[in-house]
């Protein structure tokens, strides 16, 4: 059990640019889900995949958000156009079916300017 | 609409004393409860959970105490130690509306154990 990996730890970009984060989860978890963090505030949910299947977005996840989970493996998040209420933490959880526990990662801190 | 309410945004404990955190909750479709701890720069790391078919459970120093009928829980943390100094973050699995469990979090407690 090597835990949450994520990737990169930081990134800086500009407003309008694109961003990619990933996402490794646990290796026999089948769950995954992403979450946002900002300051003062506990994290907020985004999206959950069971296996490669995206299954619930949060109306947070605005149209310049996607996220995909190939062959149910890694995840990826990308947000399009960046905007300065992007920057926050933005954290990757797994869990397996059935169980209520999430195991986090270290998180993607991103920041526009 | 804040659902998971942490009502002290923090909390200083002289070490070897008790810490008491607070989570209150209003919607009674919660059935299970976790508490998260995390550090600066780093993710959420889970500490203990409690199911609403039960009223305490203990984890070592860790004790989770839930109170159905006021919606209330509470995490005591006995001896503290300066290594507990962290944010810790009460949540709970949405099960309805067609939901798949992600976690619905308060906004933190802020623990200072102080040597």
């Amino acid at each position: 059990d090597t835990g949450v990996s994520q990737n990169p730890r930081h990134k800086i970009t500009k407003r309008g640019q694109n961003v990619t984060f990933r996402c490794d989860p646990i290796s026999e978890h089948n769950r995954l889900y992403w979450y946002r963090q900002t300051l003062g505030q506990g994290p907020e949910f985004l999206t959950y995949f069971q296996n490669e299947a995206q299954l619930e977005k949060s109306r947070l996840l605005s149209d310049r958000f996607s996220a995909e989970r190939p062959k149910g493996s890694f995840s990826t998040l990308e947000i399009q156009r960046t905007e300065q209420g992007d920057s926050a933490m933005y954290l990757c959880a797994s869990s397996r079916t059935g169980i209520h526990e999430q195991y986090f990662g270290p998180g993607t801190r991103l920041t526009v300017t | 609409d804040q659902q998971v309410k942490q009502n002290s945004p923090s909390l200083s404990v002289q070490e070897g004393r008790i810490s008491i955190l607070n989570c209150d909750y209003t919607n009674s479709m919660f059935d299970y409860f976790l508490w998260y701890k995390k550090y600066p720069a780093e993710g959420p790391t889970f500490l203990i959970s409690i199911s609403s078919i039960k009223d305490k459970n203990e984890d070592g120093r860790f004790t989770v105490f839930l109170n159905k009928s006021a919606k209330h829980l509470s995490l005591h943390i006995v001896p503290s130690q300066p290594g507990d100094s962290a944010v810790y973050f009460c949540a709970a699995p949405r099960r309805y509306g067609g939901s798949q469990g992600n976690l619905i979090f308060g906004k933190g407690t802020k623990l200072s154990v102080k040597p």
